[in-house]
């Protein structure tokens, strides 16, 4: 059992370029989500999916963009790469649960995307 | 508004020693709580969460932790210290019915020898 899953683990851009994070997951979670982690700040919501088809953004959305086609996966988007993007990216995901008071399940977590952009 | 305040970004403790996490929590509904431990280049992995009923809730590698709505403190320990304890820890709310997640900002746990 894979869980989540990123790739690449390591990448370095320059400014300006765009590229794709991607993600899947094979737990057959509805709800996906994209963090970004930098030091001493937590983690910080980018955006999410509760489902195939279905998205929207998070705390900080601006200068990424989302799609999600099937279940499994959720690519995330940086059009033009910036500075201010180099950072830590996890991806996650969480079921449904069972019931409305079932609902908050814990995320799972890939190992996360180390991106710099010079 | 849902927030997450985690008092130290940084605690040090001797191996044997005991292990306390402080977290603080708003929440204008019944909170569901986690705690979170990542480890060096890994992503997050679930200690414990609370949810509802019993507030003193056991996770995995000897952790607890107690949540105390009186006080909105959901503080992490354990009573003896490891060296594979040091890690990042992460506390973390969401909304009763919801599912997106607020993290605190983290917690760097150092054990000596």
């Amino acid at each position: 059992n894979a869980g989540v899953t990123q790739t690449p683990k390591f990448r370095i851009l320059k400014i300006g370029q765009s590229m794709t994070l991607q993600c899947t997951q094979d737990m057959n979670h509805n709800y996906m989500y994209w963090y970004r982690q930098d030091p001493g700040m937590g983690l910080k919501l980018i955006y999410y999916s509760v489902g195939a088809g279905i998205t929207d953004k998070g705390e900080v959305p601006n200068g990424y963009n989302v799609s999600r086609s099937t279940t499994e996966d959720f690519p995330l988007r940086l059009e033009l790469a910036a500075p201010s993007q180099t950072s830590v990216y996890f991806c996650a995901s969480s079921s449904s649960g069972d019931s409305a008071v079932d609902s908050n399940q814990p995320q799972h977590f890939g190992d996360g995307t180390r991106l710099s952009i010079l | 508004a849902q927030s997450v305040t985690q008092l130290g970004s940084h605690v040090s403790v001797s191996e044997g020693a005991l292990v306390l996490l402080r977290c603080n929590y708003s929440s204008s509904v019944p909170p569901y709580l986690f705690w979170y431990v990542q480890y060096p280049n890994q992503g997050l992995q679930l200690l414990l969460k609370y949810t509802t009923g019993a507030t003193l809730v056991k996770g995995i590698n000897g952790f607890e932790a107690e949540f105390k709505k009186s006080e909105t403190s959901f503080h992490l320990t354990k009573p003896s210290a490891h060296m594979s304890d040091a890690a990042e820890y992460f506390c973390a709310v969401s909304e009763t019915g919801g599912f997106k997640t607020i993290f605190g900002a983290g917690t760097r746990l150092f054990v000596k020898a």
